[in-house]
């Protein structure tokens, strides 16, 4: 089945604890990305890859980091996770950047 | 940047009637995309336009696209409980400067509640 799959699905953490949300695609997509979605903000884009060892920013990529090593995943990391980093997380990935984009089920975090 | 905006931000119908939710945007787009969530799940993709076409259908669903008003709507016929969800709009954000490479941004969405 074709997917995209994040884990974990809910974190708890506490400030200044490093961690990383997982993402995977199997559908050799080349474009993956990463989004946060908070209330009465919508959907705003963190980083996005465009290939392997391509990453860029997106709108809002302070306290994040990404690297894309293999076409199929794309991890997020949170070096130092602060509370206004409490969100909830998506990926997605397409065959491009403007292309049908297949989301994840999301990740909710909560730093404490 | 916000590029696409939808409006209204929060609709309630009675199951059987129609949907209709807009998208405005401020810049030139490659394509426009609407989107369908569920409570705190995934989004879940619906039609794409491109920016060459006008009117775009999917089962129950009927995308229109104006350029030159820079707006788009989502119509959703004989509405049912299960469409109950929030709908975004996402376009491509071209930067000003002309360089770089594109990427989606997506409105802050409609909230559809369908009551039965």
């Amino acid at each position: 089945e074709a997917q995209v799959t994040q884990n974990p699905r809910y974190l708890i953490t506490v400030t200044g604890k490093k961690l990383t949300v997982t993402c995977s695609q199997n559908m050799n997509h080349e474009y993956m990305s990463w989004y946060r979605q908070d209330p009465g903000l919508g959907l705003r884009q963190i980083y996005y890859s465009m290939n392997v060892e391509v990453t860029d920013k997106g709108d809002v990529p302070e306290g994040y980091k990404v690297s894309r090593k293999e076409k199929r995943n794309f991890p997020l990391i949170l070096e130092s996770p602060s509370p206004n980093q409490t969100s909830l997380y998506f990926c997605a990935s397409s065959f491009g950047g403007l292309e049908t984009q297949y989301f994840g089920p999301g990740t909710r975090l909560l730093v404490l | 940047s916000q590029q696409g905006e939808e409006d209204p931000q929060a609709l309630s119908i009675q199951e059987g009637e129609n949907a209709t939710m807009n998208c405005s945007y401020k810049t030139s787009i490659n394509n426009l995309q609407w989107y369908r969530q569920n409570s705190g799940r995934g989004l879940v993709h619906l039609i794409l336009i491109r920016s060459n076409e006008r009117e775009k259908h999917s089962g129950r669903l009927r995308v229109t696209l104006d350029t030159s008003k820079k707006s788009s709507s989502l119509l959703i016929t004989a509405s049912r409980a299960a469409d109950t969800a929030s709908y975004f709009c996402a376009t491509d954000a071209r930067p000003y400067s002309g360089a770089g490479s594109y990427q989606l941004t997506f409105g802050k969405g409609t909230k559809l509640s369908v009551i039965p």
